[in-house]
C-alpha cells in the first residue's frame, strides 16, 4: 500500500472489554513501533518490533497491553480488560531500516481513536 | 533518559508572516537526531525537518528551517510566509543514533494560522 494503515479508525469499548487494533505497515519495512497519545499530548512509546522479533517493550504500560507480528509484516495491539485510562490515540509507524533518524524516515499511521466508557 | 520540552503550549501567526515554535531538550547522548513533526485533525505524523546533531548547518525545508543549538540543547523552527495549511499540532521530537530506537516527543504547540 502507499502507507501505514491502521483500523478500525475509531474504537469505543466498554471498560472491562478486550480489543485488537490493527496495523499494516508500508510492504518490506522492518521496524515497525506503536506509540499511545492521551488527549492533548504527545505520543509516547510502547513498543518496537524488528521484523517478527519484539525488541523492546519497555512503554507497555501494563501486562493489560500485548503486541504481536507474527510474520514481520502486520502488528496487533490487544488490550484486556480496558479501563478508562487507557483512551487514547494508538499510532503505529514503520520503517525501511533498523536504524531510525535521517537515513529510514519513521511513516506513521493515522492512528486509532479508542475510547473506553 | 531524554526529554523533549515545548513551552509554548498555543501560537498563532497572521497569513504570510513569520512564527517561531521554541524547543529544548536533555539528553547525555552525543549522537542523535531533532525532528519536527507536524499533526492536523487527521492525526497523521508528518515529518517536516530534521537535524543531525553532528551536523552545524541548519536544516531548511523550503518555508521551514531550524535554529539548532546544540550547547543550549535547543532545537527551534521557524515557518516563513505562513499558509493557513500549516495550521497543525507541532511536535518536537529526539531520538538517538541508534538500532531501534523510539522517538521521544515534546508536549506540542498548537499553531493556528489567520486569514
Amino acid at each position: 500500500g502507499a502507507g501505514v494503515s491502521q483500523s478500525p479508525r475509531y474504537k469505543v469499548a466498554k471498560r472491562g472489554q478486550d480489543v485488537a487494533l490493527r496495523c499494516d505497515p508500508i510492504s518490506g519495512h522492518v521496524s515497525l513501533f506503536w506509540y499511545q497519545q492521551a488527549l492533548g499530548q504527545g505520543p509516547e512509546f510502547l513498543t518496537y518490533f524488528q521484523n517478527e522479533a519484539q525488541l523492546d517493550k519497555s512503554g507497555l504500560p501494563s501486562d493489560r497491553f500485548f503486541a504481536e507480528r507474527p510474520e514481520g509484516s502486520v502488528s496487533t495491539l490487544k488490550i484486556q480488560r480496558t479501563q478508562q485510562e487507557d483512551s487514547a490515540v494508538y499510532l503505529c509507524a514503520s520503517s525501511l531500516g533498523i536504524r531510525g533518524g535521517g537515513n529510514s524516515p519513521l511513516h506513521f499511521g493515522n492512528g486509532t481513536r479508542l475510547t473506553v466508557t | 533518559a531524554q526529554t523533549v520540552t515545548q513551552s509554548q503550549p498555543e501560537m498563532s501567526v497572521q497569513e504570510a508572516e513569520t512564527v517561531t515554535l521554541s524547543c529544548t531538550y536533555d539528553t547525555s547522548e552525543s549522537n542523535y537526531y531533532l525532528f519536527w513533526y507536524k499533526q492536523p485533525p487527521s492525526r497523521q505524523m508528518i515529518l517536516v525537518i530534521r537535524q543531525e546533531a553532528y551536523k552545524q548547518q541548519n536544516a531548511t525545508e523550503n518555508r521551514f528551517s531550524v535554529n539548532f543549538q546544540k550547547a543550549a540543547k535547543s532545537f527551534s523552527l521557524k515557518i516563513s510566509d505562513s499558509q493557513l495549511g500549516d495550521t497543525a499540532m507541532y511536535f518536537c521530537a529526539f531520538m538517538k543514533q541508534a538500532s531501534g530506537s523510539r522517538l521521544t516527543f515534546g508536549e506540542g504547540t498548537q499553531l493556528t494560522v489567520n486569514p
